[in-house]
């Protein structure tokens, strides 16, 4: 089973727009795509999910093309405690999360 | 409180000591699953469980056992641990929109 792909690590600072990207090109037809934040020593945590077009929440918006092909997490405004790890993992029963997107906020 | 909840937290063992490792989750979630997570390489699926008495491999399953007897239980059982289990293992249920719920995590050292 394929993994989706994401960036390794991506650095930002305080007060920014941050916009993660997953490519999901084995995606199948009833598969949610889904972010999860993790915190060292921590287990992941949800933070959004959609199946197509555009989702917001609390904490973040997620973009979903037409083709679901791809995803985008757009954290707004990020601060220090946004510091992690991302993940988009390839859903369905046999969950593969591959090594996430490290996100460094800096001062 | 919605919760998944593993025990122990942390354990250190010896090399052939047998150990399980359990997990409960009181959100009357069907599916279930315990991965395993070691430096730079994220997490990876040792088993899951689509529901009572149904349980499948994930990508990691080598020397590891689970059983599903009742829905808010899903222990992991090692038979005879290794130093190569030593890791970071995580529980998880999933809700109805394929959201998974993780517990706190736990330690394991194999000596």
């Amino acid at each position: 089973l394929a993994k989706t792909t994401q960036p390794i690590s991506m650095d930002s600072y305080e007060g920014q727009e941050v916009n993660i990207t997953c490519s999901h090109n084995n995606i199948a037809t009833n598969d949610y795509i889904t972010w999860y934040q993790q915190f060292p020593s921590q287990g992941p945590r949800f933070i959004i999910q959609g199946y197509k077009t555009k989702v917001t929440n609390e904490v973040a918006s997620l973009f979903i093309p037409a083709d679901r092909k791809s995803s985008t997490l757009s954290l707004p405004r990020v601060s220090l405690s946004d510091t992690a790890v991302y993940y988009c993992p390839r859903g369905g029963f046999k969950t593969i999360f591959g090594a996430g997107t490290r996100l460094f906020v800096k001062a | 409180e919605a919760q998944v909840t593993q025990n122990p937290r942390y354990l250190i063992t010896v090399t052939g000591k047998k150990l399980t490792v359990t997990c409960s989750q009181n959100m009357n979630h069907e599916y279930m699953s315990w991965y395993r997570q070691d430096p730079g390489l994220g997490l990876r699926q040792i088993y899951y469980s689509m529901n009572v008495e149904v349980t499948d491999k994930g990508d990691v399953p080598e020397g590891y056992k689970v059983s599903r007897k009742e829905k808010r239980n899903f222990p992991l059982i090692l038979e005879s641990p290794s130093p190569n289990q030593t890791s970071l293992y995580f529980c998880a249920s999933r809700g109805n929109y394929n959201e998974q719920f993780f517990g706190p995590g736990t330690r394991l050292t194999v000596l």
